[in-house]
């Protein structure tokens, strides 16, 4: 069974700090990752993603993949309300030809505090 | 279109009806995805489409449930004889090409009574 594993949290924080949210994935294979947000009651929304090893930087968010230990991680710089969403893993798993299809973490839920 | 479309946003539908819910991708997109969504669960692999072929097919949950795609553009989703256990958002994503990030549509949300 190839999986996406999360902490459902819920991962709570003040406004202001460093938001880390962490995923493992079971297909060593594996070769693109996606972070989505995803507000209640909306659909998910792309935020970043990542190919290679190391870090990635968009504004206040860095995407960090380490193959070797089968990690992807997203960290959210200076925390806002309005970045209180669940936030769902996803990877694309190349085993088996299925290099199409998105797996998906049941996501973790974060509340950013005023 | 500017985003991925989807309709109706709401259906509510009474168990043994047929239901179709339909989907307009990004233009240009070749990748085409269903995905469900039940309530405080992650999201569940349906089917994808290549162009207007389905070259996976296996995460429909039972033979009461068939997609297709026409000129390599619009999808529809039909669930046969509807049960209460399809209740759930039913969400379609489109890509670039397949290796390109998904795109999600708002969804329709499916309620069987």
């Amino acid at each position: 069974q190839k999986e996406v594993e999360q902490n459902s949290g819920p991962l709570s924080v003040p406004e202001g700090a460093i938001a880390s949210l962490n995923c493992t994935y079971s297909d060593r294979g594996s070769q693109s990752f996606f972070w989505y947000r995803q507000y209640s009651g909306k659909s998910p929304e792309l935020i970043m993603f990542i190919y290679s090893n190391g870090d990635k930087e968009d504004g206040r968010f860095t995407a960090q993949l380490n193959k070797a230990s089968q990690y992807v991680s997203l960290l959210i710089r200076d925390s806002q309300p309005s970045d209180s969403a669940t936030y769902l893993c996803a990877v694309k798993m190349n085993s088996g030809g299925s290099n199409y299809k998105l797996t998906f973490g049941k996501g973790t839920l974060l509340t950013v505090n005023p | 279109g500017a985003g991925v479309s989807q309709s109706p946003s709401n259906k509510v539908t009474e168990k043994g009806k047929d239901v179709e819910l339909r989907c307009d991708p990004i233009s240009g997109h070749t990748a085409l995805y269903w995905y469900r969504q039940s309530l405080g669960q992650g999201l569940e692999f349906l089917i994808y489409f290549q162009g207007n072929s389905a070259p996976d097919k296996s995460g429909l949950p039972s033979d009461r449930f068939s997609a297709e795609r026409t000129g390599g553009s619009v999808s529809t989703l039909t669930i046969q004889r509807t049960q209460q256990e399809d209740s759930a958002v039913y969400l379609c994503a489109s890509s670039l090409v397949v290796d390109s990030p998904l795109h999600f549509g708002n969804g329709t949300r499916l309620t069987v009574t």
